[in-house]
């Protein structure tokens, strides 16, 4: 039973596609993020959810919208797909919002093209 | 603000070899420390924590890590490499409260037989 469930595990799709990726996990963690990874592996922090609600916003374009319909669930919506957007996008969750390891799940690979 | 610097990009060890992997970081506080590992595919998974005490501190499959605070680092070590060991592995820093994780670029880990 995987704790952390993304899908799709791959998306190609054209540029001004708009595309969703779904994020599911059976912890029972009150936190959640979405991290992108690029083509050199760098690891950034775009979101963070605690209990349902948006704690970290990094300068990501507004075109990406994240959504957590409860506790279980974040999904990451992104409109209007440019080149710059293909990348590996994971979801991750800890217990809480302090220092509690991060669970990832396997990766998303987003390709635009 | 934090930042964590991998210095080596890739490391081939044969197997059997002891290995070492740098991690320096850079923080204003008390660092909350971390070693994740990704395989191909995959996403992370933590190998180790320190958050206070002891500085040397033990992880899965083998690996352990010292953090040494006049030194800023954090280097990953595990005595004998097994060829299941090559992986990406990623260093991180946490803030003292909150879950902003910061992560290294990684350190490519090839093993020879």
């Amino acid at each position: 039973d995987t704790a952390v469930s993304q899908t799709p595990k791959y998306l190609v799709t054209q540029m001004g596609n708009d595309k969703s990726i779904k994020c599911e996990q059976n912890l029972g963690h009150d936190t959640m993020y979405w991290y992108k990874q690029d083509s050199k592996k760098f690891l950034k922090i775009m979101f963070s959810y605690n209990n349902k609600e948006l704690i970290i916003n990094e300068t990501v374009p507004n075109r990406f919208s994240p959504k957590s319909p409860d506790k279980a669930h974040l999904n990451l919506h992104i409109n209007s797909l440019e080149l710059g957007d293909s990348a590996v996008y994971f979801c991750a969750t800890s217990q809480d919002i302090g220092n509690s390891p991060l669970h990832f799940g396997n990766g998303t690979r987003l390709t635009v093209t | 603000a934090q930042s964590v610097t991998q210095p080596d990009i890739h490391i081939t060890v044969s197997e059997g070899a002891s290995l070492e992997l740098r991690c320096n970081y850079s923080y204003g506080a008390t660092p909350y420390l971390f070693w994740y590992v990704q395989s191909p595919g995959q996403g992370l998974q933590l190998l180790l924590k320190y958050f206070s005490g002891d500085t040397l501190v033990q992880g899965i499959k083998g690996f352990e890590a010292e953090f040494k605070r006049s030194q800023s680092s954090f280097n990953l070590r595990k005595p004998s490499v097994h060829w299941s060991d090559a992986a990406e592995y990623f260093c991180a820093v946490g803030a003292v409260a909150g879950n902003m994780l910061t992560f290294g670029g990684g350190t490519r880990l090839m093993v020879k037989p």
